[in-house]
């Protein structure tokens, strides 16, 4: 069974800080990994994706993520925060070997005090 | 910059009353999926349909819900019955190819307040 874990549901970073949204998966095959955000009354927006290449993965507007097989992680990080990324952030799973379906986390809201 | 579109953006209907969700995909892609998110919980799959049928579908996806894609462009997500638990936002998505391998795109979402 596939699943997501995205630990803490709420972050609250200074501008310039850093960003450091948590993302666990449980699954029995190596999966496709997904970060998605949602400005608000949008829809979801792909920011990156990994998918058996690189272990770090470059996505849109500064953001990156890591995955590590050995702890079951794929976080996404940003250097500096900026206002604008003020969003809900949701992590997700894709099994390689079976359907095509999306698991999704339950999100992280990010806040970003000036 | 081509997107998914859904209407209506909010929808609010009587316990029992049969509601349509619509989407419009982005013109190229194959693959199509209906998603909702009940307020303060994950985003769940509903369905997938690929080739004018449904591919996958959740445990959620009961007998209540159908899904129709009537002519090259829309694509509908039929509540027979509308249950209070029915009220959630729903995504509508698509994709080029299957899977992992292809990035969903979604739709702002339709907001269903069942009453």
């Amino acid at each position: 069974a596939q699943s997501v874990t995205q630990l803490g549901s709420h972050v609250s970073v200074s501008e310039g800080a850093l960003v450091l949204l948590r993302c666990n998966y449980s699954s029995s095959v190596p999966p496709y990994l997904f970060w998605y955000v949602q400005y608000p009354n949008q829809g979801l927006q792909l920011l990156l994706k990994y998918t058996s290449a690189a272990t770090l993965v470059k996505g849109i507007n500064g953001f990156e993520a890591e995955f590590k097989k050995s702890e079951t992680s794929f976080h996404l990080t940003k250097p500096s925060a900026h206002m604008s990324d003020a969003a809900e952030y949701f992590c997700a799973v894709s099994p390689t070997n079976t359907g095509n379906q999306f698991y999704f986390g339950t999100g992280t809201s990010l806040t970003v005090i000036p | 910059e081509p997107e998914v579109t859904q209407t209506p953006s909010h929808q609010v209907t009587q316990m029992g009353q049969e509601v349509i969700l619509r989407c419009v995909p982005i013109s190229n892609h194959l693959y199509f999926y209906w998603y909702r998110q009940i307020l303060g919980q994950k985003v769940e799959f509903l369905v997938s349909f690929y080739n004018n049928e449904i591919s996958e579908k959740s445990e959620i996806f009961d007998d209540q819900f159908s899904v129709e894609r009537p002519d090259g462009s829309n694509f509908t997500l039929k509540i027979r019955s509308t249950k209070l638990e029915d009220s959630a936002m729903y995504f509508c998505a698509s994709s080029e190819a299957r899977g992992g391998t292809g990035e969903l795109f979604f739709g702002e979402g339709s907001r269903l307040t069942v009453l």
